[in-house]
Order: structure tokens, then sequence, then C-alpha cells
């Protein structure tokens, strides 16, 4: 079975540039998550959704961050305009039923490691 | 707002030895869930500890639930170099808060 696909997997650009980060989540699960991982705060929740309408957008950020989930099969994250301090490995997961509740495995994708020069 | 704290932070062991690490939290959490991530890779989940007390074992890997739902410990019998890697600890409450710890960081050296 495939697995959480992210795109890309590297992006490197300039500041002032939008970025998009793209995840196809697994066929089926119900619920997704962005995450953003650095060195200094760990794996931190920027937003989740459940059946394609965002529950909890407290974790992003700024407004320069913004999520969507146009159908059960495709996410995106937005960053525009992007700044250095948005450099981080961003990961997308998904997983079937309440997950938040930790009752249920969140399944990962392989991360967008995004670099704003 | 829950907090989870994991110790040590860092850990570097030869191959061979055992090695346990701790996630600790003033929060009571309903399950807890131990994942690894190695470079390049999200997290894959190892176990879903739920009942206090409660004991899991994975080959080498030894889970184990605090009683009072607060705290998990991971214990590693004859590490291998396999092993090495980012282990996270995660907490779910009963009000659908989820939040990771900032993990430890497992080196087995051969």
């Amino acid at each position: 079975d495939a697995g959480v696909i992210q795109s890309p997997r590297h992006e490197v650009t300039e500041m002032g540039q939008e970025v998009t980060l793209r995840c196809k989540p697994i066929s089926g699960h119900d619920y997704l998550f962005w995450y953003r991982q650095t060195m200094m705060r760990g794996l931190e929740l920027l937003i989740y959704f459940n059946n394609n309408v965002p529950i909890d957008d407290s974790g992003m950020p700024e407004d320069r961050f913004s999520a969507k989930m146009p159908n059960a099969s495709f996410s995106t994250l937005k960053i525009q305009p992007s700044e250095p301090r948005d450099s981080a490995v961003y990961f997308c997961a998904s997983s079937l039923g309440k997950a938040i509740a930790g009752n249920q495995p969140q399944h990962f994708g392989d991360g967008t490691r995004l670099s704003i020069l | 707002t829950q907090l989870l704290e994991q110790s040590p932070q860092f850990l570097s062991i030869q191959e061979g030895e055992n090695l346990t690490v701790y996630c600790n939290s003033s929060s009571v959490f309903s399950s807890l869930q131990w994942y690894r991530q190695e470079p390049g890779e999200g997290p894959v989940l190892l176990v879903t500890v739920v009942t206090g007390g409660e004991v899991k074992k994975l080959k080498r890997l030894t889970f184990q639930f605090g009683d009072a739902r607060k705290d998990s410990s991971l214990h590693i019998t004859a590490a291998q170099t396999g092993d090495t890697g980012l282990y996270l600890c995660a907490g779910g409450d009963y009000g659908q808060n989820f939040v990771f710890g900032p993990g430890t960081r497992l080196s087995v050296l051969p």
C-alpha cells in the first residue's frame, strides 16, 4: 500500500517567495495533520483536518501560513511570503479514526525539507 | 497546555549495551505512543500503550506505561546499530489534544 506522499522532498527558495507544500494522505484515512520539525522546537503540530474540514489551526505560526484540503486525497500548506525562520522539515501525516486522542497511529510522509535563503 | 519531557536528550552507546529512555509529564494521558524517526524519514509508530502499568514488548524493546498514566519508559536490550534514531513519545488526552515530546536522539556505535 502507498503511504503518505509529500512533494517536493526538498525546496530551496529566496525569502519573500511563495512556497506550496503538497500531501497525499493514505486512501481512506479521515484525519490529516501538518507538522513542522526543527532542532530547536522539535515536532510541532500546525493544523489538522477531519473529513477535509480544518479542526484546529492554533499551531499555525502566522497569517503567512495557510492550509487547504479541497478533497480527501490532497492537501496543501502554503507560506506567503516566506522568511528564513520558516526553514524546517514539514511533515504531513494521516490517520484513520481519532488519532488525535492517541488511540490510532499517525502515518507520516517523508517530509519536505524547506530552506529559505 | 500539556507538555511531555524526554530524557536523556542525547545518548551514545556501544553496540550490545542496554539503555532506557524516559518520557514524563505532569498531565494524565489516555494513551501514549512511541515513534522512531530515522534520518530523512518521518516518524514510524512503534507501540501504543493505553492502560496504567501496561508493559509491551517488541523484540528487544520493552515499553512501560506508568501506573498514574503520566510517564513511560522504553528499554532496549543489546542495542544494535539499526536502533539508531530519534525516539519520540506522544500523548493523547481525553480532550482531543495530542502532543509530541522533544525526543531522545540515540546513537549506537559499532
